[in-house]
């Protein structure tokens, strides 16, 4: 297992285009997240899954950003109608049941709308 | 709404020197604490977790943990310019759902 891989690694989009990301979590980590990181501010929480439930969702998670995880295994991220607000690297993160253990980060994607 | 605060830095140490990053978190029910390291442009990385009171030592580095002052601090003994980085505290939110971070301390190592 080499990790948690994110894809694509950078994204630049024109204002109003949609766009989706990609996660793979590590095979034996039932628990996925996805935050978001802009410059000097530390990683804020969108969404997370157990398995195939996305159990939780952020506020910062407007009607524009949906999020799946079909069969329980990678997960997407969508985020419609970009806005320049939505510049910002996109992280992906697994874990095992109990985020008490901590989690994993992907490399992250990083999106510029331009 | 719960919190995670750190002085953003920069903090600068001579290498060699003893570099200490603090945290505190505002809930009360938190039992997980845990360092991340970020280099510029990458993701973070796991480097200490604690979850009792008292200090935990790993290598170079000494999580703290003080649950009555809700407080975490991370030591780093013979700081080396490799450790210049930024140090992301986070604090599980209760129910081990998820966790919150703060906005990380810029840790500077000059030789």
């Amino acid at each position: 297992d080499t990790g948690v891989s994110q894809n694509p690694r950078h994204k630049i989009t024109k204002r109003g285009q949609n766009v989706t990301f990609r996660c793979d979590p590590i095979s034996e980590h039932n628990r996925l997240y996805w935050y978001r990181q802009t410059l000097g501010q530390g990683p804020e929480f969108l969404t997370y899954f157990q398995n195939e439930a996305q159990l939780e969702k952020s506020r910062l998670l407007s009607d524009r950003f949906s999020a799946e995880r079909p069969k329980g295994s990678f997960s997407t991220l969508e985020i419609q109608r970009t806005e320049q607000g939505d510049s910002a690297m996109y992280l992906c993160a697994s874990s095992s049941d109990r985020v008490d253990y901590g989690y994993t980060f992907g490399s992250g994607t990083r999106l510029t709308v331009v | 709404q719960k919190e995670v605060e750190q002085n953003s830095g920069p903090l600068s140490v001579p290498e060699g020197a003893i570099a200490s990053l603090n945290c505190t978190y505002s809930d009360r029910v938190s039992q997980s604490f845990f360092w991340y390291r970020q280099y510029s442009g990458k993701s973070p990385e796991l480097i200490m977790s604690i979850y009792s009171n008292g200090d935990k030592e790993d290598g170079r580095f000494t999580a703290q943990l003080n649950k009555a002052s809700q407080y975490v601090s991370l030591l780093i003994r013979d700081s080396q310019p490799s450790d210049s980085a930024t140090y992301l505290c986070a604090v599980d939110a209760g129910g081990y759902n998820k966790l919150i971070f703060g906005a990380g301390t810029r840790l500077a190592v000059h030789p």
